[in-house]
């Protein structure tokens, strides 16, 4: 079926080092949203990104819709051990029965103090 | 406070004991969805209801059953587990399935012996 796919499955990195994941579709998505899974956790609903070539920030984290709207990337500056967790996204596809959000495998990122 | 409540929370159980699994949320969300998470594999949803009546077939709904009698509950049956139903699983709600972000339960960790 249609895949929504996420680059890197891991990322480790020092505390105050940069990370971002990416988000890869071979079709055009509707909207995306992002999510946040803590270890032992339940995903929580991060952003969600609507129009061609949207740029959102929440303080560290800075959320891009490309211009094709077939993928995203999530970056946040200078991480801190709060932003462990696997991030997910979620692209709005559609599909024979209409439109239904698939959500990629996840970025799990390590933050080392 | 504004939550989607899954019970239990953990469940072992034996193979081809029916089990059901709840999820109510208080949101007044017309739509609602069932996720499994597997190592490797991100959320893979399982069914999910665009209102009261209404259920579709996810990407994997082979051995589950759901029901949408009431805008609020969207039960998991599973008639006969098996050891490879052994997941986390994961209800969530929205207010329309094209947006707004979902909101996820606490999760519920089966293990099918």
């Amino acid at each position: 079926g249609q895949q929504v796919m996420q680059i890197p499955q891991y990322q480790h990195v020092q505390e105050g080092e940069d990370f971002t994941t990416y988000c890869n579709s071979s079709t055009t998505l509707s909207n995306i949203q992002w999510y946040k899974q803590r270890p032992g956790g339940h995903p929580v609903f991060l952003i969600q990104l609507v129009k061609s070539g949207e740029v959102k920030k929440q303080k560290r984290l800075t959320f891009q819709f490309g211009e094709a709207k077939k993928n995203s990337s999530l970056h946040i500056t200078a991480t801190q051990t709060t932003d462990v967790g696997t991030y997910f996204c979620a692209g709005l596809l559609e599909d024979n029965y209409g439109q239904n959000f698939v959500f990629g495998p996840g970025t799990r990122l390590s933050v080392l103090p | 406070e504004a939550q989607v409540t899954q019970n239990p929370r953990y469940l072992i159980t034996v193979t081809g004991k029916k089990l059901t699994v709840t999820c109510s949320q208080n949101m007044n969300h017309e739509y609602m969805s069932w996720y499994r998470q597997d190592p490797g594999l991100g959320l893979r949803q399982i069914y999910y209801s665009m209102n009261v009546e209404v259920t579709d077939k996810g990407d994997v709904p082979e051995g589950y059953k759901v029901s949408r009698k009431e805008k609020r509950n969207f039960p998991l049956i599973l008639e006969s587990p098996s050891p490879n139903q052994t997941s986390l699983y994961f209800c969530a709600s929205s207010l329309s399935h094209a947006g707004g972000g979902y909101t996820f339960g606490s999760g519920t960790r089966l293990t099918v012996v």
